[in-house]
């Protein structure tokens, strides 16, 4: 069975400071999707990245970064800069390639950016 | 852009009640799911759906039923509900890995 621990439950940040959000991951497949996934206030998740178990390579997308390591089991992810409206709740999930069907989720990071 | 759409924001049921929870997808989706979202818990999936009239359970399906009658809309039923369905209710739809979700319906069984 697959399970991703997102340890941090909550985390509060003074605006434009730096934070990671952390995810560990476990699963015995060697094909595999990972994803980070943002629940604002208002409650819908919105998809941010996918990244397949092949693909270590780190990607960046403006403020945001994201941190792969198969030797760690790990995708971490940073906002540089924080601002107010990155204020919400950060779910990481896995799915099995093929399993397209059934994810597993994290339990979320809920973080709170203080201006 | 997907659009996944829930028939309601905000639900409050009494307990007894039979209660429906429409989702509908505008993306021709093949894939559609029911979670619900309590605190300290994360989304805990309900049921899914591979295909119209196809279903399959999630990990919590004691209490719930499913109906896809067409591809785009997936339809949650509480067949009675009771107070410790109350929770955030989230559908979702995907083609293949990235799922979609709705903006969630908010029920309150008292």
């Amino acid at each position: 069975a697959q399970k991703v621990t997102q340890a941090q439950t909550e985390i509060s940040v003074v605006e434009k400071e730096d934070v990671t959000l952390d995810c560990v991951y476990e699963t015995r497949d060697t094909t595999y999707y990972l994803f980070w996934y943002k629940q604002p206030p208002s409650g819908e998740l919105v998809f941010l990245i996918r990244r397949n178990s092949f693909d270590e390579q780190n990607e960046i997308s403006g403020r945001y970064s994201w941190n792969f390591q198969k030797s760690t089991s790990s995708f971490n992810f940073t906002i540089t800069a924080s601002q107010v409206v990155d204020s919400a709740v950060y779910f990481c999930a896995l799915i099995l390639s093929g399993g397209y069907q059934k994810v597993t989720f994290g339990t979320g990071t809920k973080l709170q950016v203080i201006p | 852009d997907v659009k996944v759409t829930q028939s309601s924001r905000y639900l409050v049921k009494r307990t007894g009640e039979k209660v429906f929870l429409e989702c509908v997808q505008d993306m021709d989706h093949e894939n559609m799911f029911w979670y619900r979202q309590d605190p300290g818990l994360g989304l805990r999936l309900i049921y899914f759906s591979y295909d119209v009239k196809m279903k399959e359970k999630g990990d919590i399906p004691e209490g719930y039923s499913v109906s896809r009658e067409k591809k785009e809309r997936f339809s949650l039923i509480l067949e009675s509900a009771s107070t410790n369905q109350t929770s955030m209710y989230l559908c979702a739809s995907s083609r293949y890995y990235e799922q979609y979700f709705g903006p969630g319906t908010r029920l309150t069984v008292t």
